[in-house]
Parts: structure tokens; C-alpha cells; sequence
């Protein structure tokens, strides 16, 4: 089956700083990415969606300087948080689409990473 | 806008009862319906899903059928172990691809 995985798996970091989140499609080539932020014992709430080689499409609310959102390749986006703050701890989960034609990939559906634990001091 | 409604819990069972969480669905057009696990500290793995109506979907034991006349996509399980304690989240997924998730229901099942 297709797998998706994000690195680091915990950060730990101080308030102002930036961190980067990776997220990768390891067994196939990944058209869509999106970014989820899923507070402690709540649902995931869509941050953005992101086409390979275009901006990211933020919802409502999303801070779009805030989180930077690059899809540079068809197997990698990264999700940065500007200047962190301890407001933004949290989980946040990548899934990726496939491009489809490939045993055990489907194109409606999404493969989710391990997700990433920021805890902002 | 397309939203998932689901039982809310937790749900705390003994093992081999059996287990249903209810989710109900409002969506334009005919989304695709999921069920998907977390196990604590992990990210959400896929469990069943279903594209159209009266599709079943299904996957260790666990069942949910895409009910379009009761918009519902309710998962059942005749027997669970301790192995099944985890949060499910209900889910559609509209044209774009893009996911709405229910709220999520903590079960507990203890031996």
C-alpha cells in the first residue's frame, strides 16, 4: 500500500522560532497534499491544500503567512510555522492523493502520515 | 457545506460485545464515505470505505454501509478486543477530493 511519511515526528521548540515539517510520499508520486492541525482530543481541521508545483489553498482562518505551505515536488511538501508561538502546539497530520495506476493506490483517496507533535515553549 | 455528524463518546465495552458508532452525513451530490482509526499517538490509518450507496465496506470485522435513503454510514463490529480501543473518525470526501471528519469517538474496550 502506499505510505506517507513526516519528519520529525516531535519538535520541541522556543516561541519565535521556525520549524519545518516534512511530509513524503515514499511509493508514489503525490498530485495533492493537504495539512491537517488536529488539537488534543478533537477532530482534524484542514489547514490547506496543496497542488505540486502551485500555492497552497488556505481555509478560512488559516494564516497563510503564518504556516508556509511548499509542494516543490510530486513526492515532498513541507509545512513551516513561522515564529512559533505556544498557541500553535499542537498535531499536525499530512495526507497525500496519488497519481493513480499504481497496485494498491487510489486516486480518490487519501494516505495519511504518522503525524508531527509541536510543542512550543 | 458538506459536514459529518457522529455519536459522540467515549465508548467504554467489555471484549466480544458488539460495537456500532453512528455517523450521518450532509453532502451536495454523492461523496465518498470513510472510516478511518487512530491509535494513540499515531496518525489516522484508513479502515473501510465506501464510493457509492448500499456499497458495504469492510475490514477486520468491522462493517458500515452507505446508506443514501438515511444518509448514514454507521460502523459496526460483532465482537471486539482490547486491539480495537482507538478513536474512529467518520469522513466524506467532496469532488475535490478534500476531507470532512466527524468529530471522533474514543473507544475503550477492556478485558
Amino acid at each position: 500500500g502506499a505510505v506517507v511519511s513526516q519528519h520529525p515526528s516531535r519538535v520541541i521548540c522556543k516561541s519565535g522560532t521556525s520549524v519545518k515539517i516534512e511530509c513524503r510520499s515514499l511509493d508514489f508520486q503525490a498530485t495533492t497534499m493537504f495539512w491537517y492541525r488536529q488539537f488534543p482530543k478533537q477532530s482534524l481541521m484542514l489547514m490547506a491544500t496543496s497542488n505540486e508545483g502551485s500555492k497552497a489553498t488556505y481555509e478560512q482562518g488559516v494564516e497563510k503567512d503564518k504556516f508556509l505551505i511548499n509542494h516543490a515536488s510530486l513526492t515532498l511538501s513541507t509545512l513551516t510555522v513561522t515564529s512559533a508561538h505556544p498557541e500553535d502546539s499542537s498535531f499536525y497530520i499530512c495526507s497525500a492523493r496519488g497519481l493513480g495506476g499504481r497496485a494498491g493506490v487510489s486516486y480518490n483517496e487519501q494516505f495519511f502520515g504518522p503525524g508531527t507533535r509541536l510543542t512550543v515553549l | 457545506g458538506d459536514s459529518v455528524t457522529q455519536m459522540e463518546g467515549p465508548v467504554t465495552l467489555s471484549e466480544e460485545a458488539f460495537l456500532t458508532i453512528n455517523c450521518t452525513y450532509t453532502a451536495t451530490g454523492y461523496p465518498s464515505l470513510f472510516w478511518y482509526v487512530q491509535y494513540p499517538g499515531e496518525g489516522l490509518q484508513l479502515l473501510l470505505k465506501a464510493t457509492k450507496a448500499d456499497d458495504k465496506g469492510s475490514n477486520k470485522g468491522f462493517e458500515a454501509t452507505y446508506r443514501k435513503e438515511t444518509t448514514s454510514f454507521h460502523l459496526e463490529k460483532g465482537s471486539v478486543q482490547v486491539s480495537d480501543s482507538a478513536v474512529y473518525f467518520c469522513a466524506l470526501s467532496d469532488p475535490d477530493y478534500k476531507l470532512s471528519f466527524g468529530a471522533g469517538t474514543t473507544v475503550t474496550v477492556r478485558a
